[in-house]
């Protein structure tokens, strides 16, 4: 049963437009929502996060989008940049429902120069 | 400040042979984590410990021990390896519970 889904194995956009990654999920109990970012050989690296009450949370160039009617959020990279390229997860976890945090099963993202 | 730190890198393991992966973490977190990512897959979350001297299961424990003696490490054992145990192993530390987690480096493992 998978609780946080990333639908697109991959995506693959050209340097200097947008990149959107997208997550759904399906446990309404999730109340806090992150972002992390993975290049090949590393551990995976924290890149944004977002809480229930917001709906919008913005990092230079990175926002994440929160719609909790349709259980989806969504990672907008804007200008895309070669070093962008790398796996991202979106992961959902809980304050009250239990503890773990679920991940999603990542996108690949391949920004061409 | 080197974060969380695991070893080995690599390691290859005959069936039913036992090992330890070491995990350290110089932050002061509470929270450490051990997950393993399959191929295609998101991070399975195998045991958790919420501070030193308390541990608990997570999704996929069955098959591992973990132990959490001080506040700096938390390893992870495997008594009787399987094929089905070919991974990477991923340990992690927060702050607290919905706090960021920091990853290490990982470790491969496969299971001959």
């Amino acid at each position: 049963d998978q609780q946080v889904k990333q639908n697109s194995p991959s995506l693959s956009v050209q340097e200097g437009r947008i990149s959107i990654l997208n997550c759904d999920y399906t446990n309404s109990m999730f109340d806090y929502f992150l972002w992390y970012k993975k290049y090949p050989a590393e551990g995976p690296t924290f890149l944004i996060s977002i809480s229930s009450i917001k709906d919008k949370n913005e990092d230079g160039r990175f926002t994440v989008f929160l719609n909790k009617s349709a259980k989806h959020l969504s990672l907008h990279i804007v200008p895309s940049q070669p070093g962008d390229s790398a796996v991202y997860f979106c992961a959902a976890s809980s304050n009250t429902g239990g503890f773990k945090t679920i991940f999603g099963a990542g996108t690949r993202l391949f920004v061409k120069a | 400040n080197a974060g969380v730190t695991q070893t080995p890198k690599f390691r290859i393991l005959k069936i039913g042979q036992s090992m330890t992966l070491q995990c350290t973490q110089d932050m002061n977190h509470n929270y450490m984590y051990w997950y393993r990512q399959d191929p295609g897959m998101g991070l399975k979350l195998i045991y958790y410990s919420v501070g030193a001297g308390i541990t608990d299961k997570g999704e996929v424990p069955n098959g591992y021990n973990v132990s959490r003696s001080t506040t700096e490490d938390f390893p992870l054992r495997l008594e009787l390896a399987a094929p089905s145990q070919t991974s990477v192993y991923f340990c992690a530390s927060s702050y607290s519970k919905n706090n960021e987690q920091f990853f290490g480096p990982g470790t491969r493992l496969t299971v001959l």
